[in-house]
């Protein structure tokens, strides 16, 4: 059953404290994403990767981190230098653009992360 | 980088009527319009996309229509039914990969 899956659906964490997020694809998709969601703001990139062990910065990189060690994972890590990171965040993947049809294909979602911190 | 400006916030029609979602984009070089639909609790979803290359996209009674030289693009609804309540996103693709989104439509179809 092919997929992207992220985990935990919930998490509770401490001020202070760093958390990661895991997401998982199986597609074989090349690049991914990471979005953060608040009310009225709709999705903010935060990363993305085109390929293994290369990222880039999104709009909203602060006090976050990645890695991609590997293709189907890419994990976020929340740091303490976030200064507000109760969110809804979402990860995504999609296909190399350049081995679309039309070059461009739809990016998928996982079923998204909630993070409150107390 | 890419800047998605999505209005309305918030769209109420009458059950049957149409709605319509324009978002504007600000890089030329943008080549790729999707557009999700976000249910409450759910993962976004794709319900339709465009691509530079074309005008006008149809599926159904949701319709995409891309406007290059002004940099916009609108989502057609036609007959609105309940189950089209949603959040719905545009989002724009720049050949880097990165995929820029609006601040997302909450539609309400009331019976």
């Amino acid at each position: 059953d092919g997929g992207i899956t992220q985990s935990p659906k919930y998490l509770f964490r401490k001020e202070g404290q760093n958390v990661t997020l895991s997401c998982e694809q199986n597609l074989n998709h090349d690049a991914m994403y990471w979005y953060r969601q608040d009310p009225g703001q709709g999705l903010r990139l935060i990363y993305y990767s085109q390929i293994v062990n290369d990222f880039q910065k999104g709009d909203i990189a602060e006090g976050y981190s990645v890695s991609r060690e590997k293709k189907e994972s890419f994990p976020l890590t929340v740091t303490s230098a976030q200064k507000n990171p109760t969110a809804f965040y979402l990860c995504a993947s999609s296909i190399d653009p350049g081995q679309g049809a039309d070059g461009e294909t739809e990016a998928f979602f996982g079923q998204g992360t909630r993070l409150t911190v107390v | 980088g890419e800047n998605v400006e999505q209005h309305p916030s918030t769209l109420s029609v009458q059950e049957g009527d149409s709605a319509v979602i324009k978002c504007t984009y600000s890089d030329s070089a943008s080549n790729y319009f999707p557009w999700y639909k976000q249910e409450l609790g759910k993962r976004p979803q794709l319900i339709i996309d465009i691509r530079s290359n074309v005008g006008e996209k149809k599926d159904q009674r949701i319709a995409v229509t891309l406007n290059k030289t002004a940099k916009h693009f609108s989502l057609h609804i036609t007959e609105t039914q309940p189950e089209d309540s949603a959040v719905y996103f545009c989002a724009a693709k720049w050949h880097d990969y990165k995929l820029s989104f609006g601040a997302g439509t909450t539609v309400t179809v009331r019976a």
